[in-house]
C-alpha cells in the first residue's frame, strides 16, 4: 500500500517571500509522483511531475520540486510566491495497479498575504 | 482539444433521490477515474474504466454506488437512494494510456449536495 503526508494542513506566507509545501510519500514501487493545485470550486489543475528521470522538476507558474529518495520526500518550493497563488496543493503518487490510480495527501491550504 | 467535462457542474436532490453525474473524457482518452473529496479533505480514488469495462473498483462503498462507460457516450456515477453523507464533490479524470507516468487530466467535477 502507498500513502502521501503532507506535513501542513496550512501555510501562509507574504507575497514574495519563498513557499514550501512538504510532502512525504511510502509506496512499495519506484513511483511517480505528482503536485496538483485546486482553485476553490474549481477542478484540479497539474503543477508538475516526477517520473523517475531528472530529480528536480520544474513546473508551472515558477514552481518546482526535488524528489529525495532517501528522505522519501517530494517538497514543493516557490522562490517568490505571488497573491494568485493561494489555494489547495496536494502531493499525489500514482500507483501501478488498478491502471495508475492516484493516492492523494490531505492538502496544503496556501495563504499568500499582501 | 476540449478538456474532460463534467455535467452537471451543481446537483441538488433530497435524501433517497437518485443522483446521476455524467464525465466525458478528452478526445483520444480511453481511460477514465472517478474520485470523491469530501468536505476538507482531499481526493479518494472511487472507480477506474475503460470502454466497456470496469478494471478496478476498489473505492466504490459497497452499495448504491454504480459506474458505467458504454462504448458510446459518457461515463455515468449513479448514485441510488442518497443521503446526506453522500454531499461532496465527485471528479473525474482521464488519461491516454494506463501506466504511473501518465497524468490525469481532471474536470471541474460535480459537486452534489443532498438535502
Amino acid at each position: 500500500a502507498q500513502s502521501v503526508t503532507q506535513l501542513d494542513s496550512h501555510v501562509s506566507v507574504s507575497e514574495g517571500t519563498p513557499v514550501l509545501l512538504r510532502c512525504n510519500y511510502s509506496s512499495s514501487y519506484s513511483p511517480s509522483l505528482f503536485w496538483y493545485v485546486q482553485h476553490p470550486n474549481k477542478g484540479l489543475q497539474l503543477l508538475l511531475k516526477y517520473t523517475s528521470a531528472a530529480t528536480l522538476v520544474k513546473g508551472i507558474n515558477g514552481f518546482e520540486a526535488e524528489f529525495k529518495k532517501s528522505e522519501t520526500s517530494f517538497h514543493l518550493t516557490k522562490p517568490s510566491a505571488h497573491m494568485s497563488d493561494a489555494a489547495e496543493y496536494f502531493c499525489v503518487v500514482s500507483e501501478p495497479r488498478g491502471g495508475n490510480m492516484l493516492t492523494f495527501g490531505g492538502g496544503t491550504r496556501l495563504m499568500v498575504k499582501p | 482539444n476540449a478538456g474532460v467535462m463534467q455535467n452537471p457542474r451543481h446537483l441538488v436532490r433530497r435524501r433517497g433521490q437518485e443522483a446521476r453525474l455524467r464525465c466525458s473524457p478528452m478526445k483520444g482518452h480511453s481511460h477514465v477515474y472517478w474520485y470523491r473529496q469530501l468536505p476538507e479533505e482531499g481526493l479518494k480514488f472511487m472507480v477506474y474504466l475503460q470502454k466497456e469495462n470496469i478494471i478496478d473498483e476498489s473505492g466504490m462503498p459497497k452499495e448504491r454506488f454504480s459506474a458505467e462507460f458504454p462504448k458510446e457516450g459518457p461515463s455515468i456515477l449513479r448514485i441510488q437512494q442518497v443521503v446526506r453523507g453522500d454531499s461532496a464533490a465527485y471528479f473525474c479524470a482521464s488519461s491516454p494510456k494506463t501506466g504511473t507516468s501518465y497524468e490525469q487530466y481532471f474536470g471541474p467535477g460535480t459537486r452534489l449536495t443532498v438535502t
